[in-house]
């Protein structure tokens, strides 16, 4: 059973349009990270979302905690190839350290 | 500025043998974690430190698994009599400790293990 589920898990798109990956679970999570991985490397955080409701915008990318918790949102505008990689969705439940990760979707940026 | 640290980046071994992975994480970080990740898959939690204190152990972590962090800084992972299934990319990441709610992790690069 996946506790965080991410969607879509694989979207293929072209230069200019926009887009938006789902991150859902029915637990209430702590904090919620979402993070950007290459071929061969480590996760590279994005961002770190804490408050229910909270909005974070890092440049052409706008991250969204639901209120309640339990969801998250990335949504990309003006999708560019160097976009292109897996992104990562992933979660602390109350008084738990280690994260819990989606299965992740993998974005394709065609130019 | 330094990342987290880990060696080596790939590791290739037959089935059967022993391997250590080593993780440096960013200095004065006090907590250090252990995932595994499968093709296809998000990383999933083995093992965690504070300091140099094991505090949590995931299900996945069979008896031929091993980690430690004699020190509280660097940590090593052994793997004992390697099977298949343990083919996987290796992350460590660390995360500092403030208070105590959950701080951000950093990752490194990961191990890459190929267990023919």
């Amino acid at each position: 059973t996946q506790l965080l589920e991410q969607s879509p898990q694989f979207l293929s798109i072209q230069e200019g349009e926009n887009l938006t990956v789902y991150c859902n679970s029915s637990s209430v999570f702590s904090s919620l990270q979402w993070y950007r991985q290459e071929p061969g490397e480590g996760p590279v955080l994005l961002v770190t979302v804490v408050t229910g409701g909270e909005v974070k915008k890092l440049k052409r990318l706008t991250f969204q905690f639901g209120d309640a918790r339990k969801d998250s949102s990335l949504h990309i505008t003006a999708a560019q190839p160097g976009d292109t990689g897996l992104y990562l969705c992933a979660g602390s439940i109350q008084g738990a350290q280690k994260l819990v990760f989606g299965q992740g979707t993998r974005l394709t940026i065609n130019p | 500025d330094t990342g987290v640290s880990q060696d080596p980046r790939h590791k290739i071994t037959k089935r059967g043998q022993n391997v250590t992975f080593r993780c440096d994480p960013i200095s004065e970080h006090n907590r250090l974690y252990w995932y595994r990740q499968t093709l296809g898959q998000g990383p999933e939690f083995l093992t965690y430190f504070q300091n140099e204190a094991q505090l949590e152990k995931s299900r996945l972590l069979s008896d031929r698994f091993s980690a430690e962090r004699p020190k509280g800084s660097f940590s090593t992972l052994e793997i004992q009599r390697t099977e298949q299934g343990d083919s996987a990319m290796y992350l460590c990441a660390s995360s500092p400790y403030k208070t105590t709610t959950q701080e951000t992790q950093y990752f490194g690069p990961g191990t890459r293990l190929l267990v023919l």
